[in-house]
């Protein structure tokens, strides 16, 4: 069965700071990959996405995320964090049966 | 992107009564709705796959007796957990894919969080 890792389950950064949060995943096939980002009360948020192609990612508010292969990886980043960014943010993965496996979340408290 | 709602956004019962919280797709017809349930300071996790005019698809260790999946129409998935005990309070999350996005992004609802006390 798949799974994913967030190894960083609590991550405190200073205002712009660079950020770089891990996601790796267990899975042998060909795999769809996506972060998302939960702010206090709110609700999951897609940040990215990779399906295929170039495998570094942009997304939404300065974030990207860079897909290798080899390393069964999908890691996060940020080159300056602001205050705002202070959320849970989730790796996921999608092996094509529809229904996502979700990582254990990291949460990201930016100090101003 | 498609917007996905759920009522109620939070409810509290008593322990033994039985709550349904709803799961709309708002702007596309979603032939596949599923249900997570994430506990505090965790993950998502995946209790089932609602489909439309069939049976729910369980996953392992989730009670199909106790977490009821109806799946009435193509814009409507219902989850009514029954004799609700406070090992149940949780947060529960809805998802859809929308076809005309070519089912590759996942929406999700606001969620519903339940207490039972």
């Amino acid at each position: 069965a798949q799974s994913v890792s967030q190894h960083n389950h609590h991550v405190i950064l200073s205002e712009a700071a660079s950020l770089e949060l891990g996601c790796n995943y267990s899975y042998g096939g060909t795999v769809n990959l996506f972060w998302y980002v939960q702010y206090p009360g709110q609700h999951l948020q897609l940040l990215l996405k990779y399906f295929s192609g170039d495998p570094l990612v942009k997304g939404i508010k300065g974030f990207e995320a860079e897909f290798i292969k080899s390393k069964f990886s999908f890691n996060l980043r940020k080159p300056s964090v602001q205050w705002s960014d202070t959320a849970e943010y989730f790796c996921a993965l999608d092996t094509g049966r529809r229904a996502l496996t979700f990582g254990s979340g990291t949460r990201l408290q930016v100090q101003p | 992107g498609a917007v996905v709602s759920q009522h109620p956004s939070w409810v509290i019962c008593k322990s033994g009564t039985s709550v349904k919280i709803e799961c709309r797709s708002l702007d596309f017809q979603a032939t596949t709705m599923f249900w997570y349930r994430q506990f505090p300071k965790q993950s998502l996790m995946l209790m089932a796959t609602s489909n439309e005019g069939s049976k729910a698809t369980y996953e392992q260790g989730v009670e199909k007796d106790k977490f009821l999946i109806n799946h009435a129409s193509l814009t409507l998935s219902t989850l009514t957990v029954t004799s609700a005990h406070p090992e149940d309070s949780s947060f529960y999350i809805c998802s859809a894919r929308d076809p005309s996005e070519g089912y590759n992004e996942q929406f999700f609802g606001p969620g519903t969080r339940l207490t039972v006390l």
